[in-house]
């Protein structure tokens, strides 16, 4: 079946960077654009960023630029997030999702359609 | 950036109500509206795109409507496994933004 899974929970002092990956299965990985939001404790949701998995194309949200890069290893049908300079703030659940570009036949729609299980980010010193 | 309001931020209801959340965007969106739902610990989940198009193994009971600015999300006959947090999220244009959730309780 479909299937993204997240590394571990990761625990990083204040100044430090965190990679998170998202290892994908159970379909064709290049296929399939790659989302990475994130929710800060009693927060709503917040997109990072995306990547089109296909040619490495990114797109970040600019409320993180400069401090986050998306990237993929398509021989391991893997996605990373990195976010570097890290604050208490940072402190959140992150979590990959699969792009679902929806056909209509007249326009485009988009959705995130399968989700990782959420990578927990503690950002303390 | 597009703002996403819902309401009401929480709602208390029994089994087997009638409930809808209202999600409105700042600019007009098209159809360009998704809704999530979260229970705790766990990642969100689709259940509506486009607006009002059921996502596959969601229950009929939930369902959705609305285009440009104004959207509801509706479940009938609620289900004990129903009460979680519910998300809007808009996919006009970057960045994808949520709604601040409802919280569906008892």
């Amino acid at each position: 079946q479909v299937q993204l899974v997240q590394s571990g929970a990761e625990v990083k002092k204040p100044g430090a960077s965190v990679k998170v990956s998202c290892k994908a299965s159970g379909y064709t990985f290049n296929s399939y654009a790659m989302h990475w939001v994130r929710q800060a404790p009693g927060q709503r949701l917040e997109w990072m960023g995306w990547i089109n998995v296909g040619n490495g194309n990114t797109k970040y949200s600019q409320n993180f630029q400069g401090r986050v890069t998306i990237s993929r290893d398509t021989s391991a049908s893997t996605a990373y997030m990195e976010l570097s300079s890290l604050r208490s703030e940072d402190t959140a659940v992150y979590y990959c999702a699969r792009d679902w570009k929806i056909d209509t036949g007249s326009h485009y729609y988009y959705a995130m359609d399968v989700w990782g299980q959420g990578t927990t980010v503690t950002v303390s010193s | 950036d597009i703002q996403m309001t819902q309401s009401p931020s929480s709602l208390s209801a029994s089994v087997g109500d009638r409930v809808t959340i209202t999600c409105r965007a700042s600019q007009s969106i098209s159809s360009y509206l998704n809704w999530y739902q979260q229970k705790p610990g766990k990642a969100p989940k689709l259940l509506i795109y486009t607006s009002s198009s059921l996502q596959s193994g969601v229950p009929s009971r939930f369902s959705g409507s609305g285009s440009g600015t104004d959207f509801t999300l509706t479940i009938t006959s609620l289900q004990p496994e129903d009460f979680a947090i519910y998300y809007c999220q808009q996919s006009y244009s970057d960045p994808w933004t949520f709604g601040q959730g409802t919280k569906l309780e008892i």
